[in-house]
């Protein structure tokens, strides 16, 4: 499975989008890209997942580039609440998810 | 359930003992895995099912760690004398099938065993 790149931390102010980079350069046509996110001492808590379109759902927005090298997760209005570490994986078949460092978002008043 | 649910969540034993860790996905659920998370560290896949068998293991660290799903649906993961190193929190998760691309896979909130 292709491997991720994602910057070590962010912050974003509450009410703002917070906007996290994902760089998945050697990614195959037949690999799904996937977010979840772990807020301390509690499991990972899928956020999205997509192939090639864009995806939206009550949580966030997955926005994939058009030669599928690079994706963003967009959480509109980020809270408090949404301060995690957020992984970005390519996958491929079954949910055998390798979790990079991930992003940690700091969202602050 | 409506989610994935593990017991204990929390485990303390002493350094040698046995310990099992039982993990009940979201019904209708097809596909288990599990998964360990060291402190500090991403989760790291210890073994897979699809059904009752199990379609990788090579996740598992050693001979001391063994997992079984005998009707499909719960799993039990076994860990036999169980040493310090061992001490992490214990992941299970859960899909509708792990066969084709595209499931969404849902975690449970872990198991954290501490071996003293």
């Amino acid at each position: 499975d292709a491997k991720t790149t994602q910057p070590t931390s962010m912050d974003c102010a509450e009410g703002r989008a917070a906007n996290l980079p994902c760089n998945h350069s050697t990614i195959s046509g037949n690999e799904y890209v996937y977010w979840y996110r772990q807020i301390h001492s509690q499991g990972p808590q899928y956020i999205i997942h997509g192939l090639k379109n864009n995806e939206t759902n009550e949580m966030a927005s997955l926005i994939i580039t058009e030669d599928r090298k690079s994706s963003t997760l967009i959480l509109p209005h980020a809270t408090l609440r949404d301060t995690a570490v957020y992984y970005c994986i390519v996958l491929r078949g079954y949910g055998k998810l390798i979790f990079g460092q991930g992003t940690e978002l700091s969202v602050k008043p | 359930g409506a989610g994935v649910s593990q017991t204990p969540s929390n485990k303390v034993t002493e350094k040698g003992k046995y310990v099992e860790l039982r993990c009940d996905p979201i019904s209708g659920h097809t596909a288990l895995y599990w998964y360990r998370q060291s402190l500090g560290q991403g989760p790291e896949f210890l073994i897979y099912f699809q059904g009752t068998g199990a379609a990788d293991d090579s996740g598992l660290p050693n001979d001391r760690f063994f997992a079984v799903r005998p009707e499909g649906s719960v799993s039990t993961l076994k860990i036999q004398r169980t040493e310090r190193g061992d001490s992490a929190v214990y992941l299970c998760a859960s899909s509708l099938d792990g066969r084709g691309s595209g499931n969404t896979i849902y975690f449970g909130e872990g198991s954290w065993l501490t071996v003293v």
